[in-house]
């Protein structure tokens, strides 16, 4: 069974705070991995994602940093703010294709005052 | 410039009835996705369709489910004499080429009652 495992299942963290979330995989077939955000009844966001040929990329605030021989990754929310409260997918795919994923469990954020 | 549009955003049914879920993919896009995300996990791929074929139906349960997407028109998911295990929210996406990052739509939300 192909899996990504995600941790923690759910975070507070301050406003200014730095929100980490981590995700595993097992298939080493897998060559993308996206990061997707849902908030309450919508649909999830693309976020941010990367390919395995870089150990990390960065878009505003956020950064996915990338461990092949690990087979991990992680969001880092740099300066998380309470509109960054919402629940957090990360996600595989193989093939080249970003399109049918895998996804983890989910880490539901909340941003504190 | 509208994204992915499904309906009806909320559904009832109670055990036995039909459900049919409708997904308008975005403009310009001909690759469509369900996934079903049930309470507190992730969603999970059920369908991958291209006007009028089924590329992959890898995730989608062997009996009383069913989806098409016609030359015309939006894609259907369908599924027959719903059971309460079926209650979830079901999300369509849909890409341009079946590789570029998906589109998800705001979801039908299926009560079994």
């Amino acid at each position: 069974q192909q899996q990504v495992k995600q941790s923690p299942q759910s975070l507070i963290v301050q406003k200014g705070g730095i929100s980490i979330i981590n995700c595993a995989y097992e298939n080493t077939a897998f060559d993308y991995f996206p990061w997707y955000q849902q908030f309450p009844g919508k649909g999830p966001a693309l976020l941010i994602a990367i390919r395995p040929d870089v150990s990390e990329k960065k878009e505003g605030r956020f950064t996915i940093s990338f461990n092949k021989s690990a087979k991990q990754f992680s969001l880092h929310i740099m300066d998380s703010q309470p509109g960054d409260s919402a629940t957090y997918f990360c996600a595989a795919s193989k093939g080249g294709t970003a399109s049918k994923l895998t996804f983890g469990t989910g880490t539901r954020l909340q941003v504190t005052l | 410039n509208a994204g992915v549009m499904q309906n009806p955003r909320h559904l009832v049914r109670r055990r036995g009835q039909e459900a049919r879920l409708r997904c308008s993919p975005m403009k310009g896009h001909s690759h469509v996705y369900w996934y079903r995300q049930l309470p507190e996990e992730g969603l999970k791929f059920m369908v991958y369709l291209q006007k009028e074929n089924i590329i992959d139906e890898s995730g989608m349960p062997k009996e009383r489910f069913s989806a098409e997407f016609p030359k015309e028109g939006p894609s259907i998911l369908r599924i027959q004499q719903v059971v309460r295990g079926d209650s979830a929210a079901y999300f369509c996406a849909s890409s341009p080429d079946g590789y570029s990052p998906l589109h998800f739509g705001n979801g039908t939300r299926l009560t079994v009652t």
